[in-house]
């Protein structure tokens, strides 16, 4: 049982590239979500989804997309990258009211 | 969006000494929770609160769910080095069109215990 995993751990990207990060976990949650993590401004929402199909926004999602084909996976993408967008980005999968949450993606963008 | 104020922003403690940290909001949450952050890995959830009033335990630490639904606070007991980490309370709230509960976070206590 791995939990919720993700993928890359460290990446750095260039102005207006785009970029896909993967997190997959493997408790059969219906809920997932990801965040980002700045200095000093806690952990704020960007997109979650309560099952396969469903996604709805969060408290920061501009310049984010996702999507759930599966009850597994719920990627988040980045089409045009800003340097505004550099932080930790953290997946989590939730039952019963339990966030459990991924090891976290640190990204830089140039 | 919600905000959650979190005090203190760090604190630097003797090994054994109590500690306390409190978060409040503007808005009423259905549920708080407290969570753990060690450098590198997600938080962990220490604590979780469901009821006005509610105060729970889990060993060494306590927490409560204030009154108003607009605060909670969270004790340490006889703090040992491995409490060394980053405290966040968060707040859960229905958003959204799909009526999911979901987390708002305080901006953190940052603990340091000295041996």
């Amino acid at each position: 049982n791995a939990g919720v995993t993700q993928t890359p751990k460290f990446q750095v990207l260039k102005t207006g590239q785009s970029m896909t990060l993967q997190c997959a976990q493997d408790m059969n949650h219906e809920y997932m979500s990801w965040y980002r993590q700045d200095p000093g401004m806690g952990l704020r929402l960007i997109h979650y989804s309560v099952g396969a199909g469903i996604t709805d926004q969060g408290e920061v999602p501009n310049g984010y997309n996702v999507s759930r084909s599966t009850t597994e996976d719920f990627p988040l993408r980045l089409l045009s990258a800003a340097p505004s967008q550099t932080s930790v980005y953290f997946c989590a999968s939730t039952r019963n009211n339990e966030q459990f949450f991924g090891p976290g993606t640190r990204l830089t963008v140039l | 969006g919600q905000q959650l104020n979190q005090s203190p922003q760090s604190m630097f403690i003797q090994e054994g000494e109590d500690v306390s940290m409190n978060c409040t909001s503007s808005s009423i949450f259905n549920t708080w929770l407290w969570y753990k952050q060690d450098p590198g890995e997600g938080p962990v959830l220490l604590i979780a609160l469901y009821k006005a009033g509610e105060l729970t335990s889990n060993g060494r630490l306590t927490a409560q769910f204030g009154i108003t639904r607009k605060d909670s606070f969270l004790n340490i007991s006889a703090s040992i080095p491995s409490d060394v980490g980053i405290y966040f309370c968060a707040g859960q709230l229905r958003l959204g069109e799909t009526g999911a509960n979901n987390l708002f976070f305080g901006t953190g206590t940052r603990l340091t215990v000295i041996p």
